[in-house]
């Protein structure tokens, strides 16, 4: 049983349009998660941290977080063609491993 | 200030021979964590350093596969008599805390088994 759900894409987003990346996850316990995001041929970046239920802003970026409905959510507004990658959703379930979700590959479309 | 440094960042071996990659953490980090990518896949976890306790080492896929951290720094995985299906990016992560600390991720070793 996958403990993080990520649809794998890919995603094609137009360029100036919000991009919403989701991700659902099956243990209640969980506290804290995170956004990453990769490039082809490039190691995973931080993106964001989220760590309680609501809204978190960073510049274009916002994390959204539900624990009641188990699923976390990153937005990215005025999308540029730079943020194509694949977006990693993860998360601690319990213990002290971080679990990651297969990604979404998003795509820019200029 | 430096991040997670890996060394080689690429490593072309022959089926059987032995491979050691390094792994240098943030200053400072207490944990310590490799994974696995294989082309197009997702993260598979293969062992976990904490400090001075036992490592975690419920992601390591056969017995062909070891880690050590010495001094509570730098770390090495080594993978004996190597396996065309051992092929992948090795990512090493640090982070400042366990339970819920965020990793920072090193550039990974590239590892080509011929």
């Amino acid at each position: 049983q996958k403990e993080v759900e990520q649809n794998s894409g890919p995603l094609s987003v137009p360029e100036g349009a919000i991009a919403s990346l989701n991700c659902t996850y099956s243990d209640r316990g969980s506290q804290s998660f995170f956004w990453y995001r990769q490039y082809s041929g490039k190691s995973p970046e931080l993106i964001m941290s989220i760590y309680s239920n609501g809204d978190k802003e960073d510049g274009r970026f916002t994390a959204q977080l539900n624990k009641a409905s188990q699923y976390v959510s990153l937005l990215i507004r005025d999308s540029q063609p730079s943020d194509s990658a694949t977006y990693l959703c993860a998360g601690y379930f319990g213990n002290e491993k971080l679990t990651f979700g297969t990604g979404t590959r998003l795509t820019i479309i200029p | 200030g430096a991040g997670v440094s890996q060394s080689p960042s690429n490593k072309v071996t022959e089926k059987g021979k032995d491979v050691e990659l390094r792994c240098d953490p943030i200053s400072g980090h207490t944990a310590l964590y490799w994974y696995r990518q294989s082309l197009g896949q997702g993260l598979e976890f293969l062992i976990y350093f904490q400090g001075n306790s036992a490592p975690d080492k419920s992601g390591l896929p056969s017995d062909r596969f070891s880690a050590e951290r010495t001094g509570g720094s730098v770390s090495t995985l080594t993978i004996q008599r190597t396996q065309q299906e051992d092929s992948a990016v090795y990512l090493c992560a640090s982070s400042l805390a366990d339970r819920g600390g965020t990793q920072y991720f090193g550039p990974g070793t590239r590892l080509l088994v011929l």
